[in-house]
């Protein structure tokens, strides 16, 4: 399983974009690479998912360059409610045996 | 809502007793996987099931043990608790398949063991 690295902390303001970087370098050829974002007290949340390049949807961004070694999660015009853990994990191709570090521990502030 | 509900929400439980976890997943999710989280900390697997059947167990002893129903749903059981099993227990249902879509994670049931 690729071993994941990322900050542990960070700290932003109301309206910033916010680049999580996340490191993978064991990545295996048909790995995917997946973030989910944590609140207190609840259940992981899954925020985008790539392959390569670039992927966006309405929450988020994922920037992977070609050797696909890191990502980037970027996040749009924070507010006060994305204050939340963020996870980066690779799962072994077919199966969803996920490997959560510590996570980045986002703080948005106003 | 993620469509995966947990119950129950909140369990207190004294060391050396036995406790059934339970999971109702997503309607047309053939996997479930189970979650330990310590206080601070992120997620650890327990295990997973597909069609019934273990497939993927994580570092934990042979006391967490678990069951997947024909519609789906499972339950995570822990005999003999001890104080460190105090942790959110989370269940996560996804469909198996070769690429590994997103799993769906229930809210969480919060044990205590005193």
């Amino acid at each position: 399983l690729a071993k994941t690295t990322q900050p542990i902390s960070m700290d932003s303001y109301e309206g910033q974009e916010v680049n999580i970087t996340c490191s993978h370098n064991n990545i295996a050829t048909n790995d995917y690479i997946t973030w989910y974002q944590q609140f207190p007290s609840q259940g992981p949340r899954f925020i985008i998912q790539g392959y390569k390049t670039k992927v966006t949807n309405e929450v988020a961004s994922l920037f992977i360059p070609a050797d696909r070694k890191s990502s980037t999660l970027s996040l749009p015009r924070v507010s006060l409610s994305d204050t939340a853990v963020y996870y980066c994990l690779v799962p072994r191709s077919g199966t969803y045996k996920y490997i959560f570090g510590t996570g980045t521990r986002l703080k948005v502030l106003a | 809502e993620t469509g995966v509900t947990q119950s129950p929400t909140h369990l207190i439980k004294t060391r050396g007793q036995q406790v059934t976890l339970r999971c109702s997943s997503q309607s047309g999710h053939n996997t479930v996987s189970w979650y330990q989280q310590a206080l601070g900390q992120g997620p650890q697997f327990i295990f997973q099931y597909y069609r019934e059947e273990e497939n993927g167990r994580g570092n934990f002893p042979p006391r967490f043990s678990g069951l997947q129903f024909p519609n789906y749903s499972s339950e995570l059981n822990v005999n003999a608790l001890e104080l460190d099993d105090s942790a959110l227990y989370l269940c996560a249902s996804s469909p198996q398949g070769e690429v590994v879509t997103e799993a769906f994670f229930g809210q969480g049931t919060r044990l205590t063991v005193v």
